[in-house]
């Protein structure tokens, strides 16, 4: 069965911490990964995206990480602000059909 | 944003009654998505579209339907709406040479008293 798992739930941090969000998945053929930002009350936005030949990429303070042999992915969030508060959601493409695969989130506090 | 917009933003209606939310976008873009996002779950997909007339349907579908007889309006019914389609709806398109990247619009708030 295709899943997305993200660990953990939800999290609290000083603002200026770093902190690494995980995204495991069990969907074949993988596609791509997606890390979204969802801020309270707004639509999910893009942070990065990945294909199978990338093993990291960054768009800002964000970094995130893919390793396709063991199905991870993480979303490392460097020198927190306190804007950096919303739900990070993983989304898995398979590369049958038009197929969206959403893990449940990663709920971000920062906290001053 | 893809110039995704939905309407409208909020609603309440009660429980027996149709509600019908809009998603339009700007670009022309082929697919279109419905999804509802409820605590503890991910976002769910209800209905997709990869054409004008062209519909499909999503993991949880029972009690909507949909129509696309434009290329830029994506309409979703409930045909009946029950308190358990309280929800938060998302409309979605993708974009790309495989279509593998969405953009989301803004939400809809739908309550079913």
């Amino acid at each position: 069965k295709n899943q997305v798992e993200q660990s953990p739930q939800s999290l609290i941090i000083l603002e200026g911490k770093n902190c690494t969000l995980q995204c495991n998945y069990t969907v074949s053929p993988f596609s791509n990964l997606r890390w979204y930002k969802q801020d309270t009350g707004r639509g999910p936005v893009s942070l990065t995206i990945m294909t199978f030949s990338e093993n990291t990429k960054s768009n800002g303070r964000y970094t995130a990480t893919l390793d396709a042999d063991t199905k991870q992915s993480s979303l490392h969030i460097t020198a927190s602000q306190l804007s950096d508060s919303a739900s990070y959601i993983c989304v898995v493409s398979a590369r049958t059909g038009n197929q969206f695969y959403f893990g449940t989130g990663t709920s971000l506090t920062v906290i001053p | 944003d893809a110039g995704i917009t939905q309407s409208p933003r909020h609603k309440v209606t009660e429980t027996g009654t149709p509600v019908t939310l809009r998603c339009h976008q700007t670009e022309n873009h082929r697919y279109m998505y419905w999804y509802r996002q409820d605590p503890g779950h991910g976002l769910r997909l209800i209905h997709y579209s990869y054409g004008v007339k062209d519909t499909d349907k999503g993991e949880v579908s029972d009690g909507y339907s949909v129509s696309r007889s434009k290329t830029e309006d994506f309409l979703l019914t409930l045909e009946s709406a029950t308190s358990s389609q309280t929800s938060v709806y998302f409309c979605a398109i993708s974009v790309g040479p495989e279509a593998y990247e969405q953009y989301f619009g803004p939400g809809t708030r739908l309550t079913v008293t």
